[in-house]
């Protein structure tokens, strides 16, 4: 029972290239969503889904796609990275709203 | 809307007491308390959900003030193992996507 997995746990990427974050889950949880999180600024959500097929942006989501076409899984497209989405990505699920949310272990993506 | 955390940051001694205070400008519904360990992902502490109960589990306890969208969690007798980055999330409805505040850093010392 992994929970929630996050792939990969680094990566550097040069400006304009293009990459998707994986974060597959295992716990049968509706809700997924991605936050990035930098220094002083807490965790922001970019985009989080209520189930397969549904998904809406949150506070961040310009330079971000997503899409959720199982329960399971939930990844995270960089359009063409730029040195401000350097920063650590992290995936959460929740069993519903307003429930305990459990995050994976996060990519750390570097862009130069 | 992000809520405000405050303190920034708090160093204690063993032992010591701290309060965190959380507060949005909006009415809420719920507020979520997290603690995030260096390098870790955040780990959940409690949810508490309109109607102003106080919940706790060991030494960690939170109020929510729904009429003054404030939350505070209380530390108490803190230990070393308390050292981390406390974030809260807000809620404005029950099915509401949840905002994380900037975080506040606490330092547990000997």
């Amino acid at each position: 029972n992994a929970g929630v997995t996050q792939t990969p746990k680094f990566q550097v990427l040069k400006t304009g290239q293009s990459m998707t974050l994986q974060c597959a889950q295992d716990m049968n949880h509706e809700y997924m969503s991605w936050y990035r999180q930098d220094p002083g600024m807490g965790l922001r959500l970019i985009h989080y889904s209520v189930g397969a097929g549904i998904t809406d942006q949150g506070e961040v989501p310009n330079g971000y796609n997503v899409s959720r076409s199982t329960t399971e899984d939930f990844p995270l497209r960089l359009l063409s990275a730029a040195p401000s989405q350097t920063s650590v990505y992290f995936c959460a699920t929740n069993r519903g709203a307003n429930t305990e949310a459990f995050f994976g272990q996060g990519t750390r993506l570097t862009v130069v | 809307q992000q809520p405000v955390q405050s303190p920034q940051a708090v160093i204690l001694r063993e032992g010591e007491d701290a309060v965190i205070n959380c507060s949005s400008s909006k009415a809420l519904y719920s507020v979520h308390w997290y603690r995030q360990k260096h390098g870790e992902a955040p780990v959940f502490l409690m949810i508490l959900l309109k109607g102003g109960e106080q919940k706790g589990h060991e030494k960690i306890s939170a109020s929510f003030n729904e009429k003054k969208q404030q939350s505070s969690l209380y530390l108490t007798a803190s230990q070393l193992s308390y050292s981390g980055t406390y974030f809260c999330g807000t809620a404005k409805t029950s099915y509401d996507k949840v905002i994380f505040g900037p975080g506040t850093s606490l330092s547990v010392i000997p």
